[in-house]
């Protein structure tokens, strides 16, 4: 049983569509991070969230914690083909980092 | 800017083999983890370091083994592989605590046994 369920675990859009990836889990975390992955190399941050609530833009991607600290979105407005990647939501618990199973996003032209 | 270092980037082996993933990092970060990432799992961690001197299971510790060598370098041993060890090996390391840091990932290292 995975601590961090994301969901869908595939995505395969258009260019130019909206998307929301969640991150959801019966525990409480202390923070909540966004890694996304490509082919070949090791994750790379997107962002942190600390506080229930919080909510913040990096560009086109929106990122939320939920209030009670056990769940997160991801919302990416106006997909493109770069945005192409795993994206993985991982949550601090205990000195360490649990990973969600990922989201595989394809944006196609 | 190395950041994380893996060696090897890939490795093939026998059921009942042994080898030892090397893992360095040039950030003085204090923080040092294991995962294995395999298909539809994400990443699992199999062991992590919070400092220099100390090790700590993981979610996945069954069948290996670490040694925090000192503050750069955190090494993982497979005794004696097994297929079911097939998958890809990342070390990462962090500056911060309690899990709230960024982690910086080496490349990953593909291991297949056969």
């Amino acid at each position: 049983t995975q601590l961090l369920e994301q969901s869908p675990q595939f995505l395969s859009i258009q260019e130019g569509e909206n998307l929301t990836v969640y991150c959801n889990s019966s525990s409480v975390f202390s923070s909540l991070q966004w890694y996304r992955q490509e082919p070949g190399e090791g994750p790379v941050l997107l962002v942190t969230v600390v506080t229930g609530g919080e909510v913040k833009k990096l560009k086109r991607l929106t990122f939320q914690f939920g209030d009670a600290r056990k769940d997160s979105s991801l919302h990416i407005t106006a997909a493109q083909p770069g945005d192409t990647g795993l994206y993985l939501c991982a949550g601090g618990q205990g000195g360490k980092l649990i990973f969600g199973q990922g989201t595989e996003l394809s944006v196609k032209p | 800017n190395a950041g994380v270092t893996q060696t090897p980037k890939f490795q093939v082996l026998k059921t009942g083999q042994s080898m030892t993933l090397q893992c360095a990092q040039d950030m003085n970060h204090n923080s040092m983890y294991w995962y294995r990432q395999d298909p539809g799992m994400g990443l699992r961690l199999i062991y992590y370091s919070a400092s220099e001197g100390t090790t700590d299971k993981g979610e996945v510790p069954n069948g290996y083994n670490v040694s925090r060598l000192n503050k750069r370098e955190f090494s993982l041993r497979l005794e004696s592989a097994a297929p079911s060890q097939t998958s890809v090996y990342f070390c990462a390391s962090s500056g911060g605590r309690g899990g709230s840091g960024e982690l910086f990932f080496g490349e990953g290292s593909r291991l297949t046994v056969l």
